[in-house]
């Protein structure tokens, strides 16, 4: 079992609909969770950082972390035809380094 | 967010020719620092951690030989590819830490294309 399990897709989703991509862990020892945004031929950008279990919400994006089910979750709201890109999640406990998944990539379609 | 710069973004080479990129954080100061490699379509590849004033250390697998890194001062760490190879082409992306928080911020990337 890999330590980060993220569905691939690719994820096609209308203009304005609300995207709900996930990863699953199974190293109990990460505290910090992350959600990237890569857009082809760019380095990843950081959404979203949190260390502890619930929601936490920034604009249109939301991260949930559920550290009992060893879940996590990015949501975005009225998606935009700019959020296409592949969606990585990344995690670590302290003081290593990340582990990712393997990105997700989603298409908005206008 | 704090701020990763890299450079160069785009590299051409010939084949035996030696290549360095460069990954500075703009606004904080780095002990350690990521280098990662990424192929088209696929995650980032952890190739080593970066340690000011110390060696890095490598991921197994990685040539350390082949991938050397420097990383001279606080803000700046660098990778040099040396004797490249075609195979060696690839993304290459660094990464830093400030410090005071988990949060890992990415420079741009590097794109290696060898002849």
């Amino acid at each position: 079992q890999k330590e980060v399990e993220q569905d691939p897709g690719p994820l096609s989703v209308p203009e304005g609909a609300i995207v709900s991509l996930n990863c699953t862990y199974s190293n109990s020892a990460f505290q910090y969770f992350m959600w990237y945004r890569q857009y082809s031929r760019k380095g990843p950008e950081l959404l979203m950082y949190t260390y502890s279990s619930g929601n936490k919400e920034d604009g249109r994006f939301t991260a949930q972390v559920d550290k009992s089910s060893k879940y996590i979750s990015l949501f975005i709201r009225d998606s935009q035809p700019s959020d296409s890109a592949t969606y990585l999640c990344a995690m670590r406990p302290r003081g290593t380094p990340l582990v990712f998944g393997k990105g997700t990539r989603l298409s908005v379609i206008a | 967010g704090a701020v990763v710069s890299q450079h160069p973004s785009w590299v051409i080479c010939k084949s035996g020719t030696s290549v360095k990129i460069e990954c500075r954080s703009l606004d904080f100061q780095a002990t350690t620092m990521f280098w990662y490699r990424q192929f088209p379509k696929q995650s980032l590849m952890l190739m080593a951690t970066s340690n000011e004033g110390s060696k890095a250390t490598y991921e197994q697998g990685v040539e350390k030989d082949k991938f050397l890194i420097n990383h001279a001062s606080l803000t700046l760490s660098t990778l040099t590819v040396t004797s490249a190879h075609p195979e060696d082409s690839s993304f290459y992306i660094c990464s830093a830490n400030p410090g005071f928080t988990g949060e890992l911020f990415f420079g741009e990337g590097s794109r290696l294309t060898v002849l």
